[in-house]
């Protein structure tokens, strides 16, 4: 069946540092891509989507591109800020109303 | 525009039990998913309903049922509760429920089961 598979965290990074988090996907037809953030206490807010191959998602400094080739969707941010702390999920839709996601990455900035 | 809304925020229940949560989705919202969120399962999808009627469910057992109203309003109820459920149950909307929309998610209800 459909996967996600997100790289494992807890990541901490200084402020201003780069961001990379993989993702990768398992599906048998041409999903749409999210990236959906928690904060501590909070449901999920929808980052940025993708919803066919080559598309690039972005929003507030973040960035992921459609790769179907390497079935990727890889969260990037140039530089990262305290206010940016949060857990991060990976997901996919085929089917309407039903995402399917990864496992989650914490992320830590520290001043 | 309103949110989500989930009720109760939280709720402690005992083995055995059952218990009903509420979701209202935003206003014109047709499509409600349901999903679990535990740390060792980490996000699985419930159900989704669309115009009163589930379209898709996941592997979870019959004990969890859901019905969606005239309104688009939603309820989940879980029967026969045992400790595995404690779990944040969050309730997502969109429009139509397509595979590219947005699912814009509630706080969630945080259910202990003891």
């Amino acid at each position: 069946g459909d996967s996600v598979t997100q790289m494992e965290g807890p990541v901490t990074l200084s402020e201003e540092a780069f961001l990379t988090i993989n993702c990768t996907y398992t599906a048998t037809g041409y999903p749409s891509l999210f990236w959906y953030v928690q904060y501590p206490g909070e449901g999920l807010q929808l980052l940025l989507k993708a919803t066919k191959a080559d598309d690039k998602g972005s929003n507030k400094g973040f960035e992921a591109t459609y790769r179907k080739e390497t079935t990727s969707f890889h969260l990037e941010k140039g530089s990262v800020q305290v206010s940016d702390s949060a857990v991060y999920f990976c997901a996919l839709s085929q089917q309407g109303g039903k995402l399917i996601f990864g496992q989650g990455t914490e992320l830590s900035v520290k001043p | 525009k309103a949110g989500v809304t989930q009720t109760p925020r939280y709720l402690i229940k005992t083995r055995g039990q059952q218990v009903t949560l509420s979701c209202s989705p935003i206003s014109g919202h047709r499509s409600v998913s349901w999903y679990q969120q535990t740390p060792g399962q980490g996000l699985q999808f419930l159900f989704e309903y669309f115009s009163e009627t589930q379209r898709n469910k996941g592997n979870f057992p019959g004990r969890f049922s859901g019905r969606q109203f005239s309104n688009s309003r939603s309820e989940m109820n879980v029967s026969t509760l045992e400790l595995g459920d404690s779990a944040l149950y969050l309730c997502a909307s969109s429009l139509e429920g397509t595979s590219a929309e947005t699912q814009y998610f509630g706080p969630g209800t945080r259910l202990l089961v003891l």
